[in-house]
């Protein structure tokens, strides 16, 4: 079956631009993840997406938003954008249940942003 | 809150060799998973093996496997017969049993591996 697919996966844009990244997940899969990896501070989590839902943020500016849509598709959106951001975002999703044996994510290859 | 940390930035292992990845954690919780995540030049970040935190026994696939030690909070890697294709970033996470899917990482092991 397909994986996780993301879209673009290297995008370059300059300071104060805005920016939209798109997850595609395994179908069936209703949680989607968003991860930030940077050489600097690692791999940080941005939030979860889970059927239409926010369930989970983590700690990012207000700058850094998402969404998802129906098909379990889901989006994120960085404004104005600082130097800083420029780091490879991955997404990640898996069915979504709370209970044991679910908790599985799988990745997609990432989105590299060049903040120029 | 949690944290992960692997204390090895760079290890090297000759081809055909073991080698093991350290990882400890931090946490209040007693129900979650660890795992052992791989990311090669490509990005992709692949998984390795999970532990759930209520097993024993320590998980085991093909030729890597796991000790874990709850008490201790650690959860090391060995990866047996090493070979070319095992070189890559390696990060250890924890997921808590009911945080839906936030992993928190490990900083990373670049394992080299030497023909």
């Amino acid at each position: 079956k397909a994986g996780v697919t993301q879209t673009p996966r290297y995008l370059i844009k300059t300071r104060g631009q805005q920016v939209t990244l798109s997850c595609s997940p395994i179908s069936g899969h209703r949680s989607v993840s968003w991860y930030q990896q940077t050489p600097g501070q690692g791999l940080q989590f941005l939030f979860e997406y889970f059927s239409e839902t926010q369930r989970n943020k983590g700690n990012f500016p207000g700058r850094f938003s998402g969404r998802q849509f129906s098909n379990s598709r889901s989006e994120m959106n960085v404004s104005t954008l600082e130097l800083g951001d420029s780091a490879l975002y991955l997404c990640a999703s898996s069915l979504g249940d709370r209970v044991s044996g679910a908790n599985v994510l799988t990745f997609g290859a990432g989105s590299r942003l060049t903040v120029l | 809150a949690q944290t992960v940390t692997q204390s090895q930035p760079e290890m090297s292992v000759q081809e055909a060799e073991t080698v093991t990845l350290s990882c400890t954690y931090d946490t209040s919780e007693s129900d979650y998973y660890l795992f052992w995540y791989k990311q090669p030049p490509s990005r992709q970040m692949i998984l390795v093996i999970r532990q759930e935190a209520y097993k024993q026994q320590n998980a085991t696939e093909n030729r890597f496997s796991v000790n874990f030690q709850k008490a201790a909070k650690s959860f090391s890697l060995k990866i047996s017969d090493s070979q070319l294709g095992d070189a890559a970033m390696y990060f250890c996470a924890f997921i808590s049993y009911n945080a839906g899917n936030m992993l928190t990482f490990g900083g990373g092991t670049r394992l080299m591996v030497k023909p």
